[in-house]
């Protein structure tokens, strides 16, 4: 198994650029997610979700946007980059429910945009 | 809604020392599981750890153990025997267990671990 893997690892974007952050698992795991790190603030959920077909946002959503339509792939696509969200992104996978399982963290992409 | 707390952004400590890592949430659920990770300079997030809030003994993993205190709600970590490959951010993490299906994960800010030699 590969686990989780993320493309690319690093990203430099102008402001108003669009891009998309590929994440896939090959667990078969229904559960997927998204998450930023910044500098002082720990990780931040930006969306989830707990199946094909279904994502929902988390607490940092404005600016990004997600769809599932696979198991496997989760891609997390920034429509218009903003300075703001430089930031380095974690996708995580499990397979509910948490009591026998737990996330699994991809590498991580470090995203600039200037 | 859920919060973390790290108190310590930081701390070093001696090679072969003990070491204790703080960590305290809030929360109005009752089932719920906490976690530490480790992130060390690869950036990866490795799981140290596991507690889930119905056991009242506390988690251990080898050198790395737990002081769960519900009541508190206090997680402390503990790093026994420290080893210079254990250099890394110390994150914590709160999830919900929402009968059946999970919550997300919320992390505190986490600590930077330095062990000297």
């Amino acid at each position: 198994n590969a686990g989780v893997t993320q493309t690319p690892k690093f990203q430099v974007l102008k402001t108003g650029q669009s891009m998309t952050l590929q994440c896939a698992q090959d667990m078969n795991h229904e559960y997927m997610s998204w998450y930023r790190q910044d500098p002082g603030m720990g990780l931040r959920l930006i969306h989830y979700s707990v199946g094909a077909g279904i994502t929902d946002q988390g607490e940092v959503p404005n600016g990004y946007n997600v769809s599932r339509s696979t198991t496997e792939d989760f891609p997390l696509r920034l429509l218009s980059a903003a300075p703001s969200q430089t930031s380095v992104y974690f996708c995580a996978s499990s397979k509910p429910p948490m009591g026998t399982d737990t996330q699994y963290f991809g590498p991580g992409t470090r995203l600039t945009v200037l | 809604a859920q919060t973390v707390t790290q108190s310590q952004p930081e701390m070093s400590v001696q090679e072969a020392e003990t070491v204790t890592l703080s960590c305290t949430y809030d929360t109005s659920e009752s089932n719920y599981y906490l976690f530490w990770y480790k992130q060390p300079p690869s950036r990866q997030m490795i799981l140290v750890i596991r507690q889930e809030a119905y056991k009242q003994q506390n988690a251990t993993e080898n050198r790395f153990s737990v002081n769960f205190q519900k009541a508190a709600k206090s997680f402390s970590l503990k790093i026994s025997d420290s080893q210079l490959g254990d250099t890394a951010m110390y994150f914590c993490a709160f999830m919900a267990y929402l009968g059946g299906s999970q919550g997300n994960l919320i992390f505190g800010k986490g600590t930077k671990l330095s062990v000297k030699p």
